[in-house]
């Protein structure tokens, strides 16, 4: 089956880094996405990896590694703005998104 | 300018009623969802239009009936409410359906079933 595993719950304080773990197992894959979701609001677009490596943008960088199916969303400098849910999804050979639990992050002053 | 718009934000309601949830995109997209995310905020997709022909319809049952006059909208129409049914009901539009197809989503529809 199509499964994304991810920790249920985080906890960071601010100013420090984090680190969001996420693995999947899909049928193909055709890329990984990262979305926040602030509580009661929409999800909202962070990141894509397709190929293996790090991608930064700002104090967010996603990496991915293919042969592990294994991705991790890294959040420098955290703010209080950053609590909210962090969403992985795997797309798969029919390039449909696979989504993942969610990971809750709590950021403490 | 909201790019994707849903109506209504709150929906209550008692069970058995027949309600529905509107979606409107702005963004000249082809692809538009229907996703639920329980309790637990986990997202499940129902529904995918794309063109206004429909490309994915998961396990769902036939209570929940989308429709797409054109493909800016998509509509859920919901029957016989029962109170498994209370959840956000987010809707959500891309570009197409393949590559680095980054969704929008609606800022989502409580549906509360009593």
């Amino acid at each position: 089956g199509q499964n994304i595993d991810q920790p249920t719950e985080m906890t960071a304080t601010e100013g420090a880094i984090v680190q969001i773990n996420c693995t999947y197992q899909t049928s193909g894959f055709n890329g990984l996405f990262w979305y926040q979701q602030h509580a009661g609001e929409a999800p909202t677009f962070l990141s894509y990896n397709v190929l293996d490596g790090l991608e930064e943008k700002g104090r967010f960088s996603s990496f991915l590694s293919r042969s592990k199916g294994y991705s991790y969303l890294l959040l420098k400098e955290l703010q209080m703005k950053d609590s909210a849910s962090y969403l992985c999804a795997a797309t798969d050979s029919n390039y449909q998104l696979i989504w993942g639990a969610g990971t809750k992050l709590i950021i403490k002053p | 300018d909201t790019a994707v718009s849903q109506t209504p934000k709150y929906l209550v309601t008692q069970m058995g009623n027949d309600k529905s949830i509107k979606c409107e995109q702005n963004l000249g997209h082809d692809t538009m969802y229907w996703y639920k995310q329980d309790s637990k905020k986990f997202l499940k997709i129902m529904f995918s239009y794309n063109n206004k022909e429909l490309i994915i319809n998961e396990t769902v049952p036939n209570r929940f009936s989308p429709k797409s006059p054109d493909k800016a909208h998509l509509n859920l129409h919901i029957n016989s409410l029962e109170l498994g049914d209370s959840a956000v009901y987010f809707c959500a539009s891309s570009l197409g359906v393949a590559g680095a197809n980054v969704l929008t989503f609606g800022a989502g529809s409580r549906l509360t079933v009593l």
